[in-house]
């Protein structure tokens, strides 16, 4: 069975500042992952994914997420944190080979403040 | 071009009542999926499409929940019998199937209360 953990709930940033939200999962064989954020009363927009290849993933808004296979990990990245990033991160897993159906972790709330 | 549509947006029906929710794809994509998201639970899958297999039905919570999918383009979820607990933001996505590894595109959700 897939599985993804965000093991926060929340993650509080300054504007300006470096903001990272992270995202672990389990998986057999090879991982394909994803990124999609979540503005209030809107659905989830992709933003970006790892299929094989170059551990850093670049996508919109600035955004980028680094893989890392021996940790099991996806975090997503971005150097500089805009006021208006707040939103729901949701991280989602499924494996390269099997089911096409991803499974999603329960969402970060991204805050950055002014 | 058009995204993924869902209708109603809001859909207030009272305890043991019927509903159905309907979603649009994105023209040409042949999966479909159906996810529930409820407040702090992120979202969990109920169902989902590729082309004209058969569905995989294996996160439809009750026999209250069926879902269908006309002529390869729109979907319908129905929920028999309302519950309270069936409240929740239903979301629909699409993507452009097997061939790719393809990113979900979804729908705005339909929020349905049940009183």
């Amino acid at each position: 069975a897939q599985s993804v953990a965000q093991p926060e709930d929340q993650v509080n940033v300054a504007e300006g500042n470096p903001l990272t939200v992270k995202c672990t999962y389990s998986v057999s064989g090879n991982p394909y992952l994803f990124w999609y954020v979540q503005y209030p009363n809107r659905g989830l927009q992709f933003l970006l994914k790892y299929i094989t290849g170059d551990n850093l993933v670049k996508g919109s808004y600035g955004f980028e997420a680094e893989f890392n296979k021996s940790q099991t990990s996806f975090h997503l990245k971005k150097p500089s944190a805009l006021v208006s990033d707040s939103a729901l991160y949701f991280c989602a897993v499924r494996p390269s080979g099997g089911s096409y159906i991803p499974t999603f972790g329960r969402g970060t709330s991204l805050i950055v403040h002014p | 071009g058009a995204g993924v549509s869902q209708s109603p947006s809001n859909k207030v029906t009272e305890k043991g009542k019927d509903v159905e929710l309907r979603c649009d794809p994105i023209s040409g994509h042949t999966a479909l999926y159906w996810y529930r998201q409820s407040l702090g639970q992120g979202l969990e899958f109920l169902i989902y499409f590729q082309g004209n297999s058969a569905p995989d039905k294996s996160g439809l919570p009750s026999d209250r929940f069926s879902a269908e999918r006309t002529g390869g383009s729109v979907s319908t979820l129905t929920i028999q019998r309302t519950q309270q607990e069936d409240s929740a933001v239903y979301l629909c996505a699409s993507s452009s199937g097997i061939g790719a590894v393809s990113e979900q595109y979804f729908g705005p959700g339909t929020r349905l209360t049940v009183t």
